[in-house]
């Protein structure tokens, strides 16, 4: 399994782009790079996802290099709402399912 | 996540009851898995499963815990003669298969929140 580095925590003011890093070195050339959220305990909530082009939906952006070997997520305005672990996941693909493998996350806080 | 629903929210068990949890998957979903999450920590698998079927119980530990997902009614996890160390959160995810596009994603329920005393 490919595995994912993120940084422990970060701050956004609200109003400003929350730009979220995810390093995936070992990803392999069939895995996607997955972006889920989790609100205060709340169940993980799916944001986006991306093999190799950059993505955007109503929620965020999500820039991969063109290595593959990171990642960025983009909340473009973020609001108070936005507060939340992010978690970075490369899907595994196996036997025709995906079975998500989750880090530690990003725990963001976004501040007035 | 509107559309999955996990049954109970919170659970007390003493040491050594049984823990039942139930996940009901969206509408048209056949294909269930169960996560767990302890304190501070990041989702961890345990198991996924197809209608009548286990697929994949890599994640579950050896003893005491057992999952189903019948023809008729929502999944089961089981969790027998409890200890401490269970509690945590348990979330099951829907999904609807790899017919519905390798792009459709698992929907997350709410949560089980079992605390063992």
């Amino acid at each position: 399994d490919a595995k994912t580095t993120q940084p422990t925590s970060m701050d956004c003011a609200e109003g400003r782009a929350a730009n979220l890093p995810c390093n995936h070195s070992t990803i392999s050339g069939n895995e996607y790079v997955y972006w889920y959220r989790q609100i205060h305990s709340q169940g993980p909530q799916y944001i986006i996802h991306g093999l190799k082009n950059n993505e955007t939906n109503e929620m965020a952006s999500l820039i991969i290099t063109e290595d593959r070997k990171s990642s960025t997520l983009i909340l473009p305005h973020a609001t108070l709402r936005d507060t939340a672990v992010y978690y970075c996941i490369v899907r595994l693909w196996s036997g025709g399912y995906n079975k998500l493998i989750f880090g530690a996350g990003t725990r963001l806080a976004v501040h007035p | 996540n509107a559309g999955v629903m996990q049954n109970p929210r919170h659970l007390v068990r003493r040491r050594g009851q049984e823990a039942r949890l139930r996940c009901s998957p969206m509408k048209g979903h056949s294909h269930v898995y169960w996560y767990r999450q302890l304190p501070e920590e990041g989702l961890k698998f345990m198991v996924y499963l197809q209608k009548e079927n286990i697929i994949d119980e890599s994640g579950m530990p050896k003893e005491r815990f057992s999952a189903e997902f019948p023809k008729e009614g929502p999944s089961i996890l089981r969790i027998q003669q409890v200890v401490r160390g269970d509690s945590a959160a348990y979330f099951c995810a829907s999904w609807p298969g790899i017919a519905g596009g390798r792009g459709y994603e698992q929907y997350f329920g709410p949560g089980t929140r079992l605390t063992v005393t």
